[in-house]
């Protein structure tokens, strides 16, 4: 059984610039929802998607967007990046909206 | 707003002592999840809470939940070095078709040898 896996691992971008970020949810799983971890904190609720319809959605602004495909993997998007931005992004499926989640590795984004 | 609060934040403890931490959240709910979190990894879950009164225990670990008292507890018997972590409750106040899912403030637990 495949776990959730996330890519890239670790990133740098510049101030303005833009990221997408993948996540590839573990198998048999139709919900992938997304958290930003910046550092000393709890992770933060970004959004979710279930059977690929946003599902539910936290405190981020609209420069936060996001996609599922039919397979069930997903993309998080940011525009416009700023400094703040950097963070751990964490990427988390689950077999229905409500459950236990399985997280991925996560992605390091560093804003410059 | 919603808090979800965890108390101690930081924790430091002899191996072989016994020790609780909590969780107080400040809405309804009757799913509570634990997670553990090895400094730069990715979050492990570790216990499932979905009704009151529940109880679960693995190895050291034991999680409760009062959804009357709005109160989980992560109870560590005679700590070893190799829990040393941070640990988060979240709650899942998912209503109506909507998700949401927040996560506590985290408690960092030191075991010392």
């Amino acid at each position: 059984e495949t776990g959730v896996t996330q890519s890239p691992t670790h990133l740098i971008k510049t101030r303005g610039q833009q990221v997408t970020l993948r996540c590839s949810s573990q198998s048999g799983h139709n919900t992938v929802s997304w958290y930003q971890q910046a550092l000393g904190q709890g992770p933060q609720f970004i959004f979710q998607y279930y059977r690929e319809e946003e599902n539910g959605r936290g405190n981020f602004p609209p420069r936060f967007s996001g996609l599922q495909f039919p397979n069930y993997s997903s993309e998080l998007n940011v525009n416009a990046l700023e400094l703040d931005d950097s963070a751990l992004y964490l990427c988390a499926s689950s077999t229905r909206p409500t459950g236990e989640l399985f997280f991925g590795e996560g992605s390091r984004l560093t804003v410059l | 707003e919603l808090k979800v609060e965890q108390n101690p934040l930081f924790l430091s403890m002899q191996e072989g002592k016994n020790y609780t931490i909590y969780c107080n959240y400040s809405t309804t709910s009757d799913r509570l999840y634990w997670y553990r979190q090895d400094p730069g990894k990715s979050l492990e879950s570790l216990f499932v809470l979905l009704s009151n009164g529940a109880v679960k225990q693995e190895g050291r670990l034991m999680a409760s939940l009062d959804t009357k008292a709005r109160l989980s507890t992560l109870h560590i018997t005679a700590a070893v070095h190799d829990l040393s972590a941070t640990y988060f409750c979240a709650v899942d106040i998912s209503a109506s078709g909507t998700y949401k899912y927040i996560f506590g403030t985290g408690t960092r637990l030191k075991v010392l040898a």
